[in-house]
């Protein structure tokens, strides 16, 4: 069984450009969440979608977008990117959030804003 | 809101010998879910260990086992008999039972090297 699958794994950016990211989860699972690593900030959440539908959303400006397709797969988007926004951003998947509890993380996508 | 707090920055262990992690949380909350997961340096994040905070029993995979004390909102971490392979980052996670969403809470983490 494929793991969840992060597109792409680096890219470079400069400061006012937007970027997306995709996250394609688990077959099966329906839940994704979006997580960002910094070494400051450490692992804060973004957002999580299931179903299509964004069920909660993390303490991030408007410019940290995202979506859930009827296939699962999610992209986030960042506009008007900042220094700040380098990070690695993990996506992970669950079957369904009130089931067992367990996340599986993808590798994360590497981002720098220059 | 949640915290989870991980004291310990940085640990080293020799080989075969047994290490422990610190963690400890808040919530006025009863029924959560902890978790250990590690990072390796290839970044993927790996669920260690999972407690179910009304479980009263210590969760145990393998080598991995935890101290789980509800009271006192401490959930330690030790490994036996360490493998190089355990060098990575350790991050402590919370998360509601209750509730719609799936948010984890995480600690700074813990750097865990394996020396020879």
């Amino acid at each position: 069984k494929a793991g969840v699958t992060q597109t792409p794994r680096y890219l470079i950016k400069t400061r006012g450009q937007q970027v997306t990211l995709s996250c394609s989860p688990i077959s099966g699972h329906r839940s994704v969440s979006w997580y960002q690593q910094t070494p400051g900030q450490g692992l804060q959440f973004l957002f999580e979608y299931f179903s299509e539908t964004q069920r909660n959303k993390g303490n991030f400006p408007g410019r940290f977008s995202g979506r859930q397709f009827s296939n699962s797969r999610s992209e986030m988007n960042v506009s008007t990117l900042e220094l700040g926004d380098s990070a690695l951003y993990l996506c992970a998947s669950s079957l369904e959030a009130y089931n067992t509890g367990e996340l599986f993380f993808g590798e994360g996508s590497r981002l720098t804003v220059l | 809101a949640q915290t989870v707090t991980q004291s310990q920055p940085e640990m080293s262990v020799q080989e075969a010998e047994t290490v422990t992690l610190s963690c400890t949380y808040d919530t006025s909350e009863s029924d959560y879910y902890l978790f250990w997961y590690k990072q390796p340096p290839s970044r993927q994040m790996i669920l260690v260990i999972r407690q179910e905070a009304y479980k009263q029993q210590n969760a145990t995979e393998n080598r991995f086992s935890v101290n789980f004390q509800k009271a006192a909102k401490s959930f330690s971490l030790k490994i036996s008999d360490s493998q190089l392979g355990d060098a990575a980052m350790y991050f402590c996670a919370y998360r509601r039972m209750t509730g719609t969403a799936s948010k984890l809470t995480f600690g700074t983490g813990t750097r865990l090297q394996v020396t020879l």
